[in-house]
C-alpha cells in the first residue's frame, strides 16, 4: 500500500499569507495525486487532480505541483474561507487503489 | 442539480452488518462516464477509501476491508449500496458516498471524487 505523509500537521498563518503544504508518497505515484479541502461538518471538496489541474470552480489562488513522490499544494494568498483541513489522495494505476494522507490543518494565526 | 444522499441506520450492533444506500438525483447512475464510491472518516481522523463501483456492477475494494465489504448498484432506483459485515467499534465513522471524475482519454480510472454526499454517521455500539 502506498502511504501518503502530509506535513506539517498544522500550519498557522494569517489571511493574505502564502500557504505551502507538502504530501510525500512512499513510492512513486506519477502524477496521480489530488488535493481536497474539508471544513468542519462538511464533505471534502476536490481542489486539484492529477497533481496540478484545478477542479471546476476552484479559484486560481490554489495551485498544485510535483510528481513522483513529492507534491505541493500552494495557496497564494489565504482568504478567510481557506482555513480548513487539506488532504492529499493518490490512485494506483493497477490494481486501482486509493489512499489518503493524514491531513494538514491550516489555522488562523 | 446532481446530488448524492446517504441513508441507513445510524446505530449498528457489534458483529452485525452495516448497510447504507446512496441515492443519486439529478443524473442517471447508468452514465458510462463515472465510477461511484464509498469513503469513510472516523471521528477526528482521516479519510479511508472503501470501494468503487461502475454501473455495470464492476467493483474494486480497499484490500484492508475487502473480506467484509460488498458494494452493489441498482440502476432502476438510481442507487448504490454498501454492506460491511462483522462490524466493530473501529468501524464507527462518517460514511460518504461520492462520484469520481468522468472517464477521460480512454481511461475510466480518474478516481478523484468531485461530488460527495453530506455523509452519515454510523456508530457501532451495543
Amino acid at each position: 500500500e502506498i502511504v501518503l505523509t502530509q506535513s506539517p500537521a498544522t500550519l498557522s498563518l494569517s489571511p493574505g499569507e502564502r500557504a505551502t503544504l507538502s504530501c510525500r508518497a512512499s513510492q512513486s505515484v506519477g502524477s496521480y495525486l489530488a488535493w481536497y479541502q474539508q471544513k468542519p461538518g462538511q464533505a471534502p471538496r476536490l481542489l486539484i487532480y492529477d497533481a496540478s489541474n484545478r477542479a471546476t470552480g476552484i479559484p486560481a489562488r490554489f495551485s498544485g505541483s510535483g510528481s513522483g513522490t513529492d507534491f505541493t499544494l500552494t495557496i497564494s494568498s489565504l482568504e478567510p474561507e481557506d482555513f480548513a483541513v487539506y488532504y492529499c489522495q493518490q490512485r494506483n494505476n493497477w490494481p486501482p487503489r486509493l489512499t489518503f494522507g493524514g491531513g494538514t490543518k491550516v489555522e488562523i494565526k | 442539480q446532481l446530488q448524492l444522499q446517504e441513508s441507513g441506520p445510524g446505530l449498528v450492533k457489534p458483529s452485525e452488518t452495516l448497510s447504507l444506500t446512496c441515492t443519486v438525483s439529478g443524473a442517471s447512475i447508468s452514465s458510462s462516464s463515472y465510477y461511484w464510491g464509498w469513503i469513510r472518516q472516523s471521528p477526528g481522523k482521516g479519510l479511508e477509501w472503501i470501494g468503487n463501483i461502475y454501473h455495470s456492477g464492476s467493483t474494486y475494494y480497499n484490500p484492508s476491508l475487502k473480506s467484509r465489504v460488498t458494494i452493489s448498484v441498482d440502476t432502476s432506483k438510481n442507487q448504490f449500496s454498501l454492506k460491511l459485515s462483522s462490524v466493530t467499534a473501529a468501524d464507527t465513522a462518517v460514511y460518504y458516498c461520492a462520484r469520481t471524475l468522468p472517464c477521460s482519454g480512454g481511461s475510466c480510472l480518474n478516481w478523484y471524487f468531485d461530488l460527495w454526499g453530506r455523509g452519515t454517521l454510523v456508530t457501532v455500539s451495543s
